[in-house]
């Protein structure tokens, strides 16, 4: 097993750019999540899906947008990225009942 | 809402020496806490946890113990290595919110040998 895959793993964008990140997972796992980890603030929470198809808003899910189309893949897209965004974007998943399972990370750069 | 409060950090270490990282918590409801550690470039990956009051978890030689009436979970180790130079997250999942974690800021771990 891969277990849970990010793509890409760099990535630098111009003020205004777009781009989507892609999280895949070959586990099953119902339950995926995005987060961003900026210096000093430990991880917060960017949107999450209980199942394929569907989406919820975590904490911080202003500039940013989810799709959940198939049950294995998590994309995460910013329609109009800003300096704001520059982040390290983790993705992870979890079956129902048990801990996440995180990926290796996408460092963005918006300049 | 809930939240997870670490040490500041960074904490620099002889390696053999003890190490604790503190962790306290704020929930409504009985949480879930659980220590991540993040190996430089890499990303999180679980190093124990514990889902109930008073239960210990442990693994690696690291270990924390779930006190409810003091909303701590604080990391301990009895002699550290420099292999254990890392980032440590503490973190907390409310039962009832689809397991949705929300971490401490992290500490910085460096072990000299």
């Amino acid at each position: 097993n891969a277990g849970v895959t990010q793509t890409p793993k760099f990535r630098v964008l111009k003020t205004g750019q777009s781009m989507t990140l892609l999280c895949a997972q070959d586990m099953n796992h119902e339950y995926m999540y995005w987060y961003r980890q900026d210096p000093g603030m430990g991880l917060r929470l960017i949107h999450y899906s209980v199942g394929e198809g569907t989406t919820a808003k975590g904490e911080v899910p202003d500039g940013y947008n989810v799709s959940r189309l198939k049950k294995q893949n998590f994309l995460l897209g910013l329609e109009s990225a800003a300096p704001s965004q520059t982040s390290v974007y983790f993705c992870a998943s979890r079956p129902t009942t048990d801990t996440q399972y995180f990926g290796p990370g996408t460092r963005l750069t918006v300049l | 809402g809930d939240s997870v409060t670490q040490m500041e950090g960074p904490v620099t270490l002889s390696e053999e020496a003890f190490l604790t990282i503190n962790c306290t918590y704020t929930a409504t409801g009985y949480p879930s806490l659980f220590w991540y550690v993040q190996y430089p470039g890499e990303g999180l990956q679980l190093l124990l946890k514990a889902t109930k009051a008073d239960d210990k978890g442990s693994n690696k030689g690291f270990e924390a113990t779930y006190r409810k009436e003091t909303t701590s979970f604080h990391l301990e180790k009895g002699s550290v290595q420099v292999s254990d130079s890392a980032v440590y997250f503490c973190a907390l999942s409310d039962p009832t919110s689809y397991g949705k974690l929300t971490f401490g800021q992290g500490t910085i771990l460096t072990v000299h040998p």
